[in-house]
């Protein structure tokens, strides 16, 4: 079955305390990236990745990073996060015209 | 201008009505197309997708795609309650970097 795992589903967090949003796909897809959803604002991609050792920024980079060293895992790394980083996000992982989601992680800062 | 518009609605209908859900387009190299529904705090999961012009019928969903209009259309047939969700479109030229709309919140009324 095709799945994209993401961890932790529910963070609460203080500002500043480094975080780690793992995510894991099973389809050996090339591509993913991560999105945040925001009410009114839609789904926003953060960061992409081609491939292994492949990122690039997406349309809201700033604050986070990425990396891929597996072709199957691409976790989201908040260095210093800060309160207007609360928002769902989600990792998606894409390939032959189809991209799937996984469960999303609802993060909070406060 | 955004890449793919989408009314946000919210969109209220009976039960048993065809819903008409709409997105359009400004790229036109795009050729890749997609229709997702989101139950609220649950990811997106895809419903449908097409490639470059034309009808794909599953059960009661029918996307539809204009190329020369930049048009997306996703048609529901008799629909139920459980249908209550935001339906997002999303495109792209590759079917790796998808581009979403911001989603249709429909709600559907026994």
């Amino acid at each position: 079955e095709a799945q994209v795992t993401q961890n932790p589903r529910y963070l609460i967090t203080v500002t500043g305390k480094k975080l780690t949003v793992t995510c894991s796909q099973n389809m050996n897809h090339e591509y993913m990236s991560w999105y945040r959803q925001d009410p009114g604002l839609g789904l926003r991609q953060i960061y992409y990745s081609m491939n292994v050792e492949v990122t690039d920024k997406g349309d809201v980079p700033e604050g986070y990073k990425v990396s891929r060293k597996e072709k199957r895992n691409f976790p989201l790394i908040l260095e210093s996060p800060s309160p207007n980083q609360t928002s769902l996000y989600f990792c998606a992982s894409s390939g032959q015209g189809e991209a799937f989601f996984g469960q999303g992680t609802r993060l909070t800062v406060v | 201008q955004k890449e793919v518009e989408q009314d946000p609605g919210p969109l209220s209908v009976p039960e048993g009505a065809i819903v008409s859900l709409n997105c359009t387009y400004s790229n036109s190299a795009f050729q890749y197309f997609m229709w997702y529904r989101q139950y609220s705090r649950k990811g997106p999961e895809l419903l449908m997708y097409t490639y470059s012009s034309g009808n794909k019928e599953d059960g009661r969903f029918t996307a539809q795609v204009d190329k020369s209009s930049k048009y997306i259309s996703l048609f529901i047939r008799d629909s139920q309650p459980s249908d209550s969700a935001t339906y997002l479109c999303a495109s792209d030229n590759y079917g790796q970097n998808f581009v979403f709309g911001p989603g249709t919140r429909l709600s559907v009324l026994p």
